[in-house]
């Protein structure tokens, strides 16, 4: 197992398009988070899963967003209509119940809208 | 409202020296608080994790104290080296019925000068 895995790594794209990136997690990990990162700040913490059911949205996640996990491995973060403001680097996390719920980071997917 | 706050914001030390990292925090309950090392570009990655009963926890050259009454944490780099340039992210876990919630701090970027 190498650890969480995210791509693609690097997403430069347009104003008002979609883009989707995918993260799968340590294989055994039944929780998944996603987070977003500004430049010189900490994580934003935007949503996460436990097994297939998404528990929990911040408010950070607005209506152009959307995240699944369907079948309980994998993720996607969907973002539609992007905005300037969208460009962050966009990390996903996993991590086993119990286990003081220590997180395992993936390197991030960069998105820069133009 | 949970917070986690972190001095200094940027800090520069010469190659060799040792350094201090501070986290003050108001979370409640405490659950846990983590160290994470996070390298430009790169995803954290975590260094220590500290329950309620630690005070004290090294990792090689890192050394994380914590202090559960007067809410403080310091993370202490010993004869830094070059590649401990990155951004220190200190995180604190609140219990909760749904699961642990996790607050990050903004970070401590350091560099290390030859």
């Amino acid at each position: 197992d190498t650890g969480v895995s995210q791509n693609p790594r690097h997403k430069i794209t347009k104003r008002g398009q979609n883009v989707t990136f995918r993260c799968d997690p340590i294989s055994e990990h039944n929780r998944l988070y996603w987070y977003r990162q500004t430049l010189g700040q900490g994580p934003e913490f935007l949503t996460y899963f436990q097994n297939e059911a998404q528990l929990e949205k911040s408010r950070l996640l607005s209506d152009r967003f959307s995240a699944e996990r369907p079948k309980g491995s994998f993720s996607t973060l969907e973002i539609q209509r992007t905005e300037q403001g969208d460009s962050a680097m966009y990390l996903c996390a996993s991590s086993l119940i119990g286990h003081h719920g220590e997180l395992f980071f993936g390197e991030g997917s960069r998105l820069t809208v133009l | 409202k949970n917070q986690v706050e972190q001095s200094p914001q940027s800090l520069i030390i010469l190659e060799g020296k040792n350094c201090t990292l501070q986290c003050n925090y108001t979370v409640s309950p405490f659950s846990n608080l983590r160290w994470y090392k996070q390298d430009t570009g790169r995803g954290p990655v975590s260094l220590t994790i500290m329950t309620f009963s630690e005070n004290t926890k090294s990792n090689g050259r890192y050394t994380a104290t914590l202090d559960a009454d007067t809410k403080q944490s310091s993370l202490h780099i010993t004869a830094s080296q070059l590649s401990d340039s990155a951004s220190y992210i200190c995180v604190v876990s609140a219990r909760r019925d749904a699961g642990n919630m996790l607050t990050f701090g903004g970070g401590t970027r350091l560099m290390v000068k030859p």
